[in-house]
């Protein structure tokens, strides 16, 4: 069964580092995303991408935020200059929706996680 | 800003017996809201989703029940059985005029189910 996959499973990195999380997003899906989860706290939206561009982004993807689809594959989230609050569990996730589907309705499956700890 | 509300951070159910885990919303843009199982160290898992214009969807053991009036729903699990036992988070969203939403998490419910 097809699946995300997320790489590296943890990351450790120090404040003001940059990081860059790597997602390959299941290969006939249309739509990525990706979201965090702070630890104790509810799962939260970053992103959506579609089309080589953000489709929507919320209040926390902020500048210090950027994704891309360097080839044809990965779907990636870069953090310039990490702060101690960006440690969270960082989830990917992809939705099939194609010119005949509904992105609103499309399923959106989620990858295992990268843990990024930032001492 | 919960727009997403489930208010029971836990559940425990005898095994067989039914779960019945329970979500409000309070955006009335919402019209599509999905259930995720998430184990430990894994992501969110869909189990089953349900569409504004409908009031129930059914895949074998789960039902998903959608009270528009209310702006609440509910999983039923039956019968339960031990692999249940995970945290269980209720999604929704809504058209915002193009592109594709995220989604808008409750904050979950752990379901223990007791041999």
């Amino acid at each position: 069964e097809p699946e995300v996959t997320q790489t590296p499973s943890h990351q450790v990195t120090q404040m003001g580092q940059e990081v860059i999380l790597r997602c390959v997003p299941i290969s006939n899906h249309l739509y990525f995303y990706w979201y965090r989860q702070i630890l104790g706290q509810k799962v939260e939206f970053l992103v959506s991408f579609y089309n080589n561009e953000i489709s929507e982004k919320s209040e926390i993807f902020d500048d210090q935020f950027s994704v891309e689809r360097p080839d044809g594959s990965n779907f990636t989230l870069k953090i310039r200059s990490t702060k101690l609050e960006d440690s969270a569990m960082y989830f990917c996730a992809s939705s099939e929706a194609g010119l005949a589907g509904d992105p609103f309705t499309d399923t959106q499956y989620f990858g295992p996680g990268t843990r990024l700890t930032v001492l | 800003d919960q727009q997403v509300k489930q208010n029971s951070p836990s559940l425990s159910v005898q095994e067989g017996r039914i779960s019945i885990l329970n979500c409000d919303y309070t955006n009335s843009m919402f019209d599509y809201f999905l259930w995720y199982k998430k184990y430990p160290a894994e992501g969110p898992t869909f189990l089953i989703s349900i569409s504004s214009i409908k009031d129930k969807n059914e895949d074998g053991r789960f039902t998903v029940f959608l009270n528009k009036s209310a702006k609440h729903l509910s999983l039923h699990i039956v019968p339960s059985q031990p692999g249940d036992s995970a945290v269980y988070f209720c999604a929704a969203s809504g058209r915002s005029g193009g592109g594709a939403d995220g989604l808008t998490f409750g904050k979950g419910t752990h379901l223990i189910i007791q041999p």
